[in-house]
């Protein structure tokens, strides 16, 4: 158990739908990475959070967008959703921010766009 | 943006056979790390290489970070079935705070 808690594992929703997928990073870490794994792809990097403030942002659509709390945790929402948009989703935290420490990453949630 | 390239895509070994995977990047890296994917399982972190030259080994695993700080590898020792996985490096820039990932090597080992 890497300490980082993703909710929810799975979600299936239709085409054109809003979600929002939830990360709660380990006690103490401070920053914040969302990541997004297509089918046998790597991991696309998205967007990047250090105590509260945007630090990087990869290549993330318009459509989705993200924001981390005064409590650190985030939550990433993805709207009008297509069927190119199912993968899996990865939070991952680390003590520090820009990708200077160990990454532990959350079990994912599993996004289906039907 | 940042581009990290890892070659190859798939390997499939013989158990006890060695396997490399390599990492390039066409800019100075900061530092980079390596992580392990687990079939149906999360990227676990496996080590991070700050210093240009660097070499790391954790048992059967040995990981260089090259001279000019542009490329690494994981080379693995007599492989056993418990290394199945993708294998992935991560690489941050000078001066970004972005950590981009490789594509992956997906390495099978044949018992």
């Amino acid at each position: 158990d890497s300490g980082v808690t993703q909710t929810p594992k799975h979600l299936i929703t239709a085409t054109g739908q809003r979600v929002t997928l939830r990360c709660s990073p380990r006690s103490g870490d401070l920053s914040v990475y969302w990541y997004q794994q297509s089918l046998d792809q790597g991991l696309q990097f998205l967007i990047q959070y250090y105590n509260g403030e945007e630090r990087a942002k990869g290549n993330i659509l318009e459509r989705f967008s993200a924001q981390q709390f005064p409590d650190l945790h985030s939550e990433l929402n993805l709207s009008s959703l297509e069927l190119g948009d199912s993968a899996l989703y990865f939070c991952a935290s680390s003590p520090v921010g820009g990708g200077q420490a160990e990454a532990f990453f959350g079990q994912g949630t599993r996004l289906t766009v039907v | 943006g940042q581009q990290v390239m890892q070659i190859p895509q798939y390997q499939h070994v013989q158990e006890g056979e060695d396997f490399t995977t390599y990492c390039n990047s066409s800019t100075t890296l900061s530092n980079i790390q390596w992580y392990k994917q687990r079939p149906g399982g999360h990227p676990v972190f496996l080590i991070q290489l700050v210093k240009s030259g660097e070499v790391k080994k954790q048992k059967r695993l040995t990981f260089q970070f090259g001279e000019a700080k542009k490329n690494s590898s994981l080379h693995i020792t007599a492989t056993q079935t418990t290394d199945v996985g993708t294998y992935f490096c991560a690489a941050r820039e000078a001066g970004s705070y972005q950590l981009t990932f490789g594509k992956g090597t997906k390495l099978s080992v044949i018992p």
